[in-house]
């Protein structure tokens, strides 16, 4: 029962470097999102998508891009990473209108 | 724009006592309301929700009920055990064609023996 899993779990980049935050869910879900979580500011939607094929930018897009090439995968890419993405990023998907979402367990990510 | 307001944190409670978490929204239409739950190193999971004006969510104890007059989801419980320590989100959701949920900043509770 995976449900929706993140990896990796930590990474530390220096500035400049690029790297991809990988996320899959096994639930045939449509849609997914990805967020990034800092102290004092909740959880803010960097990208999301409506189906495969489909993506758009959400609040902090960015710095970040995305792809939505299967239903299963939505992977979240940092270009040249700056100091300012460090941050616990969450992907998140859920089934068509319910509201819930299902979490990953999160990436932890620090530019140095 | 749409927009959650929750109190700050954090709150410190003892075992046993009253909680009660602070929700204010901002939002056109009749969004959906949630409330989430983060425990220490894992992913948000959904505690309760509510879809229309008066719903009461309620689980595990918790309950939140929304107002629409007064634009609020407050979280109340009226036993907290120390199990309940965690950072809890409200959220709403912004309507069927983005599905996009915006999240209220967190408040950490606290519940000491």
């Amino acid at each position: 029962n995976a449900g929706v899993t993140q990896t990796p779990k930590f990474q530390v980049l220096k500035t400049g470097q690029s790297m991809t935050l990988q996320c899959a869910q096994d639930m045939n879900h449509e849609y997914m999102s990805w967020y990034r979580q800092d102290p004092g500011m909740g959880l803010r939607l960097i990208h999301y998508s409506v189906g495969a094929g489909i993506t758009d930018q959400g609040e902090v897009p960015n710095g970040y891009n995305v792809s939505r090439s299967t239903t299963e995968d939505f992977p979240l890419r940092l270009l040249s990473a700056a100091p300012s993405q460090t941050s616990v990023y969450f992907c998140a998907s859920r089934q068509g209108n319910t509201g819930e979402l299902f979490f990953g367990e999160g990436s932890r990510l620090t530019v140095l | 724009g749409n927009s959650v307001t929750q109190m700050e944190g954090p709150v410190t409670l003892s075992e046993e006592a009253f909680l009660t978490i602070n929700c204010t929204y901002t939002a056109t239409g009749y969004p959906s309301l949630f409330w989430y739950v983060q425990y220490p190193g894992e992913g948000l999971q959904l505690l309760l929700k509510a879809t229309k004006a008066d719903d009461k969510g309620s689980n595990k104890g918790f309950e939140a009920t929304y107002r629409k007059e007064t634009t609020s989801f407050h979280l109340e419980k009226g036993s907290v055990q120390v199990s309940d320590s965690a950072v809890y989100f409200c959220a709403l959701s912004e309507g069927s064609n983005t599905g996009k949920l915006i999240f209220g900043q967190g408040t950490t509770l606290q519940v000491k023996p």
